[in-house]
């Protein structure tokens, strides 16, 4: 089956400093991958979509300045949180879709624990 | 706005029963609907997806039903075990193609 990976899984960083997520599609190549934010009993929330090669799109009250998402090749997006804040501190998980339009099976990392002191 | 809900409240059984889990959608008419698992600090990872024109699908000891008069899905865990408890969430792509999530319901069964 297609897997997906993150890295780090667990990070934790001083206020004010950038911290980078990557996630990779290890047997596949992804077209399009998806980010999400998920805090404690809470749904998974998308923050933003983004294909290879273009720039991301953000979902509404998303700084796109402050979560910088990169798609540089089908099998690696990253995800910048600049200059965090304690109310940054979440779980951060990546998706992988072979398709551009919505509707195609997303396969999901296992997650990123981000703590800001 | 379009919505996925479920009980948020967590559901406890003995080990043994069926687990019935429920979901339910407002706003918009999903083509289908999908379940995922979820375990702590682990993203989450499919199990079943039914289309809009099927009533029931199962997968082992899983059963999916799709009810678009009632706007519902329903997820039952048969002869539950231990290793079942997780967080279980229900998803379905909204119109704008978004994949949107319930906040999932934690189901404990207990030995």
């Amino acid at each position: 089956g297609a897997v997906v990976s993150q890295h780090p899984s667990r990070v934790i960083c001083k206020s004010g400093t950038s911290v980078k997520i990557e996630c990779r599609s290890l047997d596949f190549q992804a077209t399009t991958m998806f980010w999400y934010r998920q805090f404690p009993k809470q749904s998974l929330m998308l923050m933003a979509t983004s294909n290879e090669g273009s720039k991301a799109t953000y979902e509404q009250g998303v700084e796109k300045d402050k979560f910088l998402i990169n798609h540089a090749s089908l099998t690696l997006s990253t995800l910048t949180v600049t200059s965090a804040h304690p109310e940054d501190s979440s779980f951060y998980i990546c998706s992988a879709s072979l398709g551009t339009s919505g509707g195609n099976e997303q396969y999901f990392g296992p997650g990123t624990r981000l703590t800001v002191t | 706005s379009q919505k996925i809900e479920q009980n948020s409240e967590a559901l406890n059984i003995q080990e043994g029963k069926t687990a019935t889990l429920t979901c339910n959608y407002t706003n918009y008419s999903p083509a289908y609907l999908q379940w995922y698992r979820q375990d702590p600090g682990r993203g989450p990872v499919f199990l079943l997806l039914i289309r809009e024109n099927e009533k029931e699908k199962r997968k082992e000891r899983l059963k999916v039903t799709f009810d678009t008069t009632l706007k519902q899905s329903l997820f039952h865990i048969t002869a539950s075990q231990p290793a079942d408890s997780a967080t279980y969430l229900c998803a379905s792509y909204n119109q704008g193609g978004k994949l949107i999530f319930g906040q999932g319901t934690e189901l404990s069964v207990k030995p």
